[in-house]
Formats: C-alpha cells, structure tokens, sequence
C-alpha cells in the first residue's frame, strides 16, 4: 500500500531536548515535505526537498533541521525545541513538485508535537 | 499562486450530493485546481484535479467553470465519513523551479458536515 509514514504520533517534550520526528515513504518520490498546522493559522511549509542531498527553507524554517540521505526518507529534527514549537505535524511525498499533472501530495498521518 | 474563496461551512444530508464551490477569479492559464480534504487532524488527503476540462474519479467529480474562475467539488453521494475540512488549491503546473517557498497553500476551506 501507498503511504506516508510518520514516527511517533504523539510525542511530549521539554524545551531544549533534542528531537527527531521520522518520515518515510514508499512510492519512490522525489519530492517531499514538512509542514505543521496549527490553530487559525492552516498548514505552513517547514522545509522541502526535492532530491537526495536537495532541500530548501519553506515558510517557517527556523528552529526546525532537515537531512535527505536516502530517497524514501526525510526527518524533521527540532535542535532545541521550545513552546512555540507545540504543533501538528506533517509530512508529505509526491513525484514531483506539488504542481501540474500526477503531483498530487502524499500526507502523513501526523506526529503532535507538544513542548513543556 | 491564485487566491481562492471557499464558503466556511455547508451541511449536507448522507446519501445526497455534496456540492461544494471555489471561486478562484484571478485563475491564471497555467493553473491548476486541486482538491484536497482534512479528516479531523488526519493528513490532508487528495481528491481530484484539474485545468479545464471537468474530471472525474472514484471520489468525486469536479466542475470547472468555462472562464476558469470557479469550480465545483461534487461528492455524488456522500456518507458520515465525507464529513472533513475540502481545500480547493490553485497551483502552478510547473515541475521544478528554483527559489522561494513551494509549499501547497492551503486556506481555511469549507467545513463540511454531513448530516444522518
């Protein structure tokens, strides 16, 4: 089956301790991305990356590390994570960018990121 | 990409057709409608897509204006599990570019309830 996978789901933190939430995907894309979502404010791009060793800033990138070692993987990693971080995240895969014909994006179930 | 304008919320009674209408009036040649949804917290999932022509798939058909300035999401017959968040999405046809943010931007969209 076609999916997107995240680890953990839920996750409570405290500030300052260094975290790594996995992605994973099985579809073989070549574009894949970060976002969180939070209250009144709708999902907003962490970070994305286009290729292996590619990535690029997104909206909001600070606080938040990215790597692209492999093909099917992309972790978010929070350095130093801090209350402000306290968000829903996504990851997302699709072929290509998120644009035109069979790039249609591939969502994560989601990791709940909380930060006492 | 091209704003778009989605009503907050509809109702709309199991076995009935959801109808659910994007405007999106500076649309440009090059654009796209996407339609995704967002089950309670879950990953936003895709629905269906478009440029001109109307498309339909297992999901749901999609109707798009002859000006190309709105479109309509039609869920034939919708049941409980309908019920979400639809994000209507105008998005570049483009495969890759350099520079900026390229995340999908995803507005408020229409909550829609699906009644018993």
């Amino acid at each position: 089956e076609a999916q997107v996978t995240q680890n953990p789901r839920y996750l409570i933190t405290v500030t300052g301790k260094k975290l790594t939430v996995t992605c994973s995907q099985n579809m073989n894309h070549e574009y894949m991305s970060w976002y969180r979502q939070d209250p009144g404010l709708g999902l907003r791009q962490i970070y994305y990356s286009m290729n292996v060793e590619v990535t690029d800033k997104g909206d909001v990138p600070e606080g938040y590390k990215v790597s692209r070692k492999e093909k099917r993987n992309f972790p978010l990693i929070l350095e130093s994570p801090s209350p402000n971080q306290t968000s829903l995240y996504f990851c997302a895969s699709s072929l290509g960018r998120t644009g035109g014909l069979g790039t249609e994006a591939f969502f994560g179930q989601g990791t709940r990121l909380t930060v006492v | 990409d091209a704003k778009t304008t989605q009503p907050t919320s509809m109702d709309c009674a199991e076995g009935r057709a959801a109808n659910l209408p994007c405007n999106h009036s500076t649309i440009s040649g090059n654009e796209y409608v996407y339609w995704y949804r967002q089950i309670h917290s879950q990953g936003p999932q895709y629905i269906i897509h478009g440029l001109k022509n109307n498309e339909t798939n297992e999901m749901a058909s999609l109707i798009i204006t002859e000006d190309r300035k709105s479109s309509t999401l039609i869920l034939p017959h919708a049941t409980l599990r309908d019920t979400a968040v639809y994000y209507c999405i105008v998005r570049v046809a483009i495969w890759y570019s350099g520079g900026g943010a390229d995340g999908l931007t995803f507005g408020k969209g229409t909550h829609l309830i699906i009644q018993p």
